[in-house]
């Protein structure tokens, strides 16, 4: 089946423009997670979601970030007014199980931000 | 909180070497472990995990043995190739940490053949 999938790959924002990115998980999944991965960096957690409802936003850096996941499907990660720090790759996993940390995530391939 | 640490990279190893990658971790609770690998242009992907004290992960010729003692999950291989070329990054979930994997800088795998 189909993994995870994220859109756009690569998307070039100028400072305070908008941006929506785009996260559609593996069929069936009922948990959702944002990460944000910096160069040279490794994932940080931004948000969480157990179908659609958000359990966790305690990562997400400023009220200029936000996640929804209206259907329990779905989600997208909006940043208003971009700021050069958002520049880094956004990284969406799926997992398919809920409350049980030993269950792997499944990653797509990201969304590399660059704010000129 | 919760946190993991491991080995600054880049590691540069000869093919047929034996390779370790430390990891150590904080964590409140009983944490599950894991190891995650990137490969040059593809997405983060699973390579082994444990999930209690004593367990051992293994996947691909690569092991990793949860050792509470010590709050270690150390990664290895007795024999890299070329294609192990990666970055890899050791993680843990905590249930005590809202179900958020938490994951270590990354360790840049270099290997020549």
């Amino acid at each position: 089946g189909a993994g995870v999938s994220q859109s756009p790959r690569y998307k070039v924002a100028k400072r305070g423009q908008d941006v929506a990115l785009r996260c559609d998980p593996i069929s069936g999944h009922v948990s959702l997670f944002w990460y944000q991965q910096a160069l040279g960096q490794g994932p940080e957690f931004l948000t969480y979601f157990q179908n659609e409802a958000q359990l966790d936003k305690s990562g997400l850096p400023s009220d200029r970030f936000f996640a929804e996941r209206p259907e329990g499907s779905v989600s997208t990660l909006k940043i208003q007014r971009t700021q050069q720090e958002d520049s880094a790759v956004y990284l969406c996993a799926s997992s398919d199980t809920t409350l049980r940390g030993s269950s792997p995530l499944h990653f797509g391939n990201g969304t590399r931000l660059t704010v000129t | 909180g919760n946190s993991v640490t491991q080995m600054e990279g880049p590691v540069t190893l000869s093919e047929e070497a034996f390779l370790t990658i430390n990891c150590t971790y904080t964590a409140t609770g009983y944490p599950s472990l894991f190891w995650y690998v990137q490969y040059p242009g593809e997405g983060l992907q699973l390579l082994l995990k444990a999930t209690k004290a004593d367990d051992k992960g293994s996947n691909k010729g690569f092991e990793a043995t949860y050792r509470k003692e010590t709050t270690s999950f150390h990664l290895e291989k007795g024999s890299v190739q070329v294609s192990d070329s990666a970055v890899y990054f050791c993680a843990l979930t905590s249930n005590t940490g809202g179900f958020k994997t938490i994951f270590g800088a990354g360790t840049r795998l270099f290997v020549k053949a």
